[in-house]
């Protein structure tokens, strides 16, 4: 079946302007999560989505970051007014629900959205 | 909070040798552990998990077991290939919302 889809796979953009970025989550998978890799900060959680809902926010930089998700299935995690800190590889996973600390549902990462910042 | 600290590399090996790539967690209770791997120019990938303590998680020839008294989970694999040149990455949740936080990666070139 359909993995997670993420697009596009490349955005290069100009500082100060705003970008949008699409996670298609596996069917079914009511999990979503937002993380980022970069060279400085490795791989790092941004946000966390339990259907529509958002309950945990905490990994998002700055208030320049949102995201979004609808119908629980797509989200788009904007960055507005982009600077150059923000260049990076954007990952979605997804998975069946959260499970807990204990009791793992295993995330399927998609193949990530390379954002470079000029 | 919950942590996880992996060797740095990057680790040269020649193909056939044996593979350790070492992980420490500090961590509330005991969550699952996983391996996550990134091959050259694919999406990241589970590699093998543990849920408790002294399970050995095992998959296309590596393993890792949980150890809760060394609070580690070292990656091992007896002969690597050359197909295994990827980054490796150690990881667990930290909280019931299953995020996960991961190590700063290792990257592992075998060379035939």
């Amino acid at each position: 079946g359909a993995g997670v889809s993420q697009s596009p796979s490349n955005k290069v953009t100009e500082k100060g302007k705003d970008v949008e970025l699409r996670c298609d989550p596996i069917s079914g998978h009511t999990a979503l999560y937002w993380y980022r890799q970069s060279l400085g900060q490795g791989l790092e959680f941004l946000i966390y989505f339990q259907g529509n809902s958002a309950p945990d926010k905490s990994g998002l930089p700055s208030d320049r970051f949102s995201a979004e998700r609808t119908g629980g299935s797509v989200s788009t995690l904007t960055i507005q007014r982009t600077q150059q800190e923000d260049s990076a590889v954007y990952l979605c996973a997804s998975s069946l629900s959260s499970g807990s600390l204990s009791s793992y549902n295993e995330q399927f990462f998609g193949p990530g959205t390379r954002l470079t910042v000029l | 909070g919950n942590s996880v600290t992996q060797m740095e590399g990057p680790v040269t090996l020649s193909e056939e040798a044996f593979l350790t790539i070492n992980c420490t967690y500090t961590a509330t209770g005991y969550p699952s552990l996983f391996w996550y791997v990134q091959y050259p120019g694919e999406g990241l990938q589970l590699l093998l998990k543990a849920t408790k303590a002294d399970d050995k998680g095992s998959n296309k020839g590596f393993e890792a077991t949980y150890r809760k008294e060394t609070t580690s989970f070292h990656l091992e694999k007896g002969s690597v290939q050359v197909s295994d040149s990827a980054v490796y990455f150690c990881a667990l949740p930290t909280s019931n919302t299953g995020k996960l936080i991961f190590g700063q990666g290792t990257t592992l070139q075998v060379k035939p």
